[in-house]
């Protein structure tokens, strides 16, 4: 079993619609959690982090997560064109190692 | 910006050579991560160092060694290069003390061996 996972997608949306990612994760003891985004050819940008339950939000973006059911979610809305990327979920476990997912790809639709 | 930089942005090296990859942290940090992220790939990590000792590892095995100096400015070295270390390598930079450590990527070094 994978530490982190997520659908790879695509996935697509229109324009001004709400994307919505997803994430799991395997090891309860984790503590922190993080969504990155990442444009073809370039590094990850840290777009949220987020540490208890509960729901998170910055501007368009709002990080969900669920210790309980080990889940973490990213809701973009009113989805622009600029926001087609890979969003990559992490978590921190131990402090000093951070577990990737493979990412998810996001077309937004114009 | 994230303030994380990198040197080389790219390189091509062939199989058996050597490579060391140079990473300065963003103001304010005092741990470096790297990690190794193959196409289509999420970024595997590699190491970390902190106060200039390697502070956790991934399951990469030791021809990949790094370094970390005074200034917190870490390097990467890879030996004895095989074909499945081509990827883009990363450098992630954070403050370790708070409890809730975040990293923030420099630009990465895309590294091709043939």
């Amino acid at each position: 079993q994978k530490e982190v996972e997520q659908n790879s997608g695509p996935l697509s949306v229109p324009e001004g619609a709400i994307a919505s990612l997803n994430c799991t994760y395997s090891d309860r003891g984790s503590q922190s959690f993080f969504w990155y985004r990442q444009y073809s050819g370039k590094s990850p940008e840290l777009i949220m982090s987020i540490y208890s339950n509960g729901d998170k939000e910055d501007g368009r973006f709002t990080a969900q997560l669920n210790k309980a059911s080990q889940y973490v979610s990213l809701l973009i809305r009113d989805s622009q064109p600029s926001d087609s990327a890979t969003y990559l979920c992490a978590v921190n476990r131990f402090g000093n190692q951070f577990y990737f997912g493979t990412g998810t790809s996001l077309t937004v639709i114009p | 910006e994230t303030g994380v930089t990198q040197s080389p942005t790219h390189l091509i090296k062939t199989r058996g050579q050597q490579v060391t990859l140079r990473c300065s942290s963003q103001s304010g940090h005092n741990t470096v991560s790297w990690y190794q992220q193959a196409l289509g790939q999420g970024p595997q990590f590699i190491f970390q160092y902190y106060r200039e000792e390697e502070n956790g590892r991934g399951n990469f095995p030791p021809r990949f060694s790094g370094l970390q100096f005074p200034n917190y400015s870490s390097e990467l070295n890879v030996n004895a290069l095989e074909l499945d270390d081509s990827a883009l390598y990363l450098c992630a930079s954070s403050f370790w003390g708070t409890g809730q450590e975040t990293q923030y990527f420099g630009p990465g070094t895309r590294l091709l061996v043939l």
